[in-house]
Formats: structure tokens, C-alpha cells, sequence
């Protein structure tokens, strides 16, 4: 079935760093795939996404690469800021007739940013 | 606010008792989605609605549950005999369906089971 696999679980950087979380994903129908920040007790908040007919994407500091042959996808966070710091969640998306299904969810990346 | 909202934002039950959630999606949004989201893991998909019809659901969804959606617009999940292991984050997401991919989330309903 379908499965998501994110890594690392937990990433501690320094303001200023780089932080980068990684996913992988087993459907090979999947085309869509976002991010997701969720703050203490908040909702998930979608940050960025990609489709599968692009290689990279980026927002400001944010940045996602996807890798549709090795079935991989990337968040890079440039300038890490102590407000990054939360859990983020990858997911993936089979899409099927141009309108997304359900998601996919990896297990999260707890952020922490030290000032 | 023109989010998704839910209702309540927490619950309280015994076990054995039943319970219904309330999701309002964003305005124009055809497709409504509800997963399930235990503590330290990631949200799990449940069902999804594209305007009145029920198109998935999940396996994890036992007989206990059941969504509906009646007039396209808002949608309630009720599960019966509510057991421990029921107790999570129930969240809603709403899209523009086949005109947008993003789904955006609800804050959820807490439910914990006694």
C-alpha cells in the first residue's frame, strides 16, 4: 500500500543554519506533494507543495526538490528563524483524473531552531 | 473567518457513548476530507467527499464510523460505541477539487475517550 517515510524524526540547527528533512514515497501513481508546518496544538499548515512535473520549487527561504525516478522528495529551509521552529509533515498524493485524493502523511520532523 | 472550522474543538465522552463532529469547509471548496491524527504521528486519512458523494474510505474506518456530507457544504463524522482507542485529533480538510490540488485544514475536534 501506500506508504510515506520521512526523515530525520527530530533536527536541532542553529539560527542562521540550514535545515533540510527528507522523504520518500512507494506509489508510483503519486504526482502531488506538499508540506505541512504545525505548530503546538495548531492546525497543519501547508508551507509549499510540488507536482511531479517539476524538479524544484522554491518560496523565499523554503525549497522543495523531488526526484521522480529515485521516488524522493526534499524540504530545505534556508536562514533558519527561532518562529520555524515546529513539526513538519511531507506528504504524498495519488492523483488520479486532475484533482487530488487523499494524502499520504510521513511520520513529522520536530524543528527546533536555537537562538 | 473564512478557514475551515470544526465543532467542538474538544470532546469528552465515556466509552460506549456516541459522538458527532461538525466540519464547515471553505466557501466553494467541493472536496472535504477527514483524517485522524495521534500524538506524534501524522495525520491519517479517514474519507474523503467530492461535494455530496462519499468517494473513499479508509480501511481504518471500521462499521463504528460514518460521514456524511447531505448538501454538498458542511459534513459531520459520527462514530458509535466509542472506544479508547478512538481518542485523537479528528481533522477536516477541504479543496477546490479538480481546479486546485492545496488542501487546507480545519483546527480539528479532540476527542478523548474515558
Amino acid at each position: 500500500g501506500e506508504n510515506v517515510e520521512q526523515h530525520p524524526s527530530t533536527l536541532s540547527v542553529q539560527e542562521g543554519d540550514s535545515a533540510v528533512i527528507k522523504c520518500t514515497y512507494s506509489d508510483s501513481a503519486s504526482n502531488y506533494f506538499p508540506w505541512y508546518k504545525q505548530e503546538l496544538g495548531k492546525r497543519p499548515q501547508l508551507i509549499i507543495d510540488i507536482r511531479s512535473n517539476v524538479g524544484e520549487k522554491k518560496d523565499q527561504r523554503i525549497a522543495v526538490t523531488l526526484n521522480k525516478t529515485a521516488k524522493h522528495f526534499s524540504l530545505h529551509i534556508t536562514e533558519t528563524q527561532p518562529e520555524d521552529s515546529a513539526v513538519y509533515f511531507c506528504a504524498a498524493s495519488p492523483n488520479y483524473g486532475g484533482a487530488t485524493n487523499k494524502l499520504i502523511f510521513g511520520t513529522g520532523t520536530l524543528l527546533a531552531v536555537q537562538p | 473567518d473564512t478557514g475551515v472550522s470544526q465543532d467542538p474543538r474538544h470532546k469528552i465522552t465515556k466509552r460506549g457513548q456516541n459522538v458527532t463532529f461538525r466540519c464547515d469547509p471553505i466557501s466553494e471548496h467541493n472536496r472535504l476530507y477527514w483524517y485522524r491524527q495521534t500524538l506524534g504521528q501524522g495525520p491519517e486519512f479517514l474519507t474523503y467527499f467530492q461535494n455530496e458523494a462519499q468517494l473513499e474510505k479508509s480501511r481504518l474506518l471500521s462499521d463504528r464510523f460514518s460521514a456524511e456530507r447531505p448538501k454538498g457544504s458542511f459534513s459531520t463524522l459520527e462514530i458509535q460505541r466509542t472506544e479508547q482507542g478512538d481518542s485523537a485529533m479528528y481533522l477536516c480538510a477541504s479543496s477546490l477539487g479538480s481546479v486546485s490540488y492545496e488542501q487546507y485544514f480545519g483546527p480539528g475536534t479532540r476527542l478523548t475517550v474515558t
